[in-house]
């Protein structure tokens, strides 16, 4: 198993542009999540989802969209990028509300 | 206001010796607690699961308590070594909610 697969791992953006980072999980999890996670600010919710079709905001959802198209895919759309948005990301997924997650290994993100 | 608390916010100890990390929180209705390991650079991966019942885990060199009536749990590291380097962050699950709460993390940096 894969567990849960982030790409690209490196991104640098001018401010502006727009970009989508990938997540795809391979355990049929129908809960999957978006954090952000800047120093000192530990792990901030952007956007989750409980299964195919349905997403909602979590705590920072400003400046991004998602979709959940299918069970495996949760794409994160930056709309235009903002030196703000500079961060780490984090895509995890769990097989159910109580479950503990399973995290992928991140996307730096620099915007300029 | 769900809210998790960690201390110390970081610490440093020698290799071989024990440590003790603490998490308080105010979540309600309280369904599990989990703490996640983070390494640098890595995304977090979950070391122990406590629910309501339950005041003491263990995995490995790892020992969770926790005391529901104060709400407060513990992360014990036992002789501890260099790949202890890491974030230790306290997720909290509230009972009905799909979003847990996540604590700032604890620093843990190990000398040789």
């Amino acid at each position: 198993n894969a567990g849960v697969t982030q790409t690209p791992k490196f991104q640098v953006l001018k401010t502006g542009q727009s970009m989508t980072l990938q997540c795809a999980q391979d355990m049929n999890h129908e809960y999957m999540s978006w954090y952000r996670q800047d120093p000192g600010m530990g792990l901030r919710l952007i956007h989750y989802s409980v299964g195919a079709g349905i997403t909602d905001q979590g705590e920072v959802p400003n400046g991004y969209n998602v979709s959940r198209s299918t069970t495996e895919d949760f794409p994160l759309r930056l709309l235009s990028a903002a030196p703000s948005q500079t961060s780490v990301y984090f895509c995890a997924s769990r097989y159910q509300a109580n479950y503990g997650y399973t995290f992928g290994s991140g996307t730096r993100l620099t915007v300029v | 206001k769900n809210q998790v608390e960690q201390s110390p916010q970081s610490l440093i100890i020698l290799e071989g010796k024990n440590c003790t990390l603490q998490c308080n929180y105010t979540v309600s209705p309280f369904s599990n607690l989990r703490w996640y390991k983070q390494d640098t650079g890595r995304g977090p991966v979950s070391l122990t699961i406590m629910t309501f019942s339950e005041n003491t885990k263990s995995n490995g060199r790892y020992t969770a308590t926790l005391d529901a009536d104060t709400k407060q749990s513990s992360l014990h590291i036992t002789a501890s070594q260099l790949s202890d380097s890491a974030s230790y962050i306290c997720v909290v699950s509230a009972g009905g909610s799909y979003i847990p709460t996540f604590g700032r993390g604890t620093s843990l940096i190990v000398h040789p």
